[in-house]
């Protein structure tokens, strides 16, 4: 069965240092995400992906995020200065082969970001 | 986007069913249903959706009330592995619509 894949499961940084997390969404899905969960607190959307721009963002995705899609299969979001508080699970998904399709995302199995 | 309520805890016993409630009164004639679960240490996992009429797949059934005010998520023999978090969310049909996660129920399994 396809499945997201994330790497690295775990990245430990130091504070102010840029970091990239990767994703590997399901083949031929059109529509990307990145959510992230704080230890102990509710899962968080911060972007969406569609035909190679940001379709939608919340409040937590700032300047400081990043997200690109850079050679057709691999799914990215960049800290580029990273802090104490963006410690936290990084989910990405994917969803659809087609537009407006039955809209069930599937999720990767994370990667913990510790900013030191 | 419209809200859920969930209980934040149920327990259940191996083998028998579980039957987790949501409500969301103020759900809009758009609005899916979607559950989704989150087993420990791991990412969200789709479970099942609905718009009116209840749905069966091989994880779950969801029972959806006439006036799609609330739904139950019917698990019809709990495993130890179904212990997680439960989500009910209500979501639009686009594609793109980013899930908006509460606090859901989490369900814990005796043996």
């Amino acid at each position: 069965e396809p499945e997201v894949t994330q790497t690295p499961s775990h990245q430990v940084t130091q504070m102010g240092q840029e970091v990239i997390l990767r994703c590997v969404p399901i083949s031929n899905h059109l529509y990307f995400y990145w959510y992230r969960q704080i230890l102990g607190q509710k899962v968080e959307f911060l972007v969406s992906f569609y035909n190679n721009e940001i379709s939608e963002k919340s409040e937590i995705f700032d300047d400081q995020f990043s997200v690109e899609r850079p050679d057709g299969s691999n799914f990215t979001l960049k800290i580029r200065s990273t802090k104490l508080e963006d410690s936290a699970m990084y989910f990405c998904a994917s969803c659809c082969r087609r537009a407006g399709g039955d809209n069930e995302q599937f999720f990767g199995p994370g990667t913990r970001l510790t900013v030191l | 986007d419209a809200k859920t309520t969930q209980p934040n805890s149920m327990e259940s016993n191996e083998e028998e069913p579980v039957h987790l409630p949501c409500n969301h009164s103020t759900i809009s004639g758009t609005d899916y249903i979607h559950w989704y679960r989150q087993l420990p240490s791991q990412g969200p996992e789709y479970v099942i959706h609905g718009l009116t009429s209840n749905v069966n797949n091989r994880m779950a059934s969801l029972a959806i009330a006439e006036d799609r005010k609330s739904s139950t998520l019917i698990l019809h023999r709990a495993t130890l592995r179904d212990a997680a978090v439960y989500y009910c969310i209500l979501k639009g049909y686009s594609s793109a619509s980013k899930i908006i996660f509460g606090s859901g129920t989490r369900l814990s399994i005796r043996p």
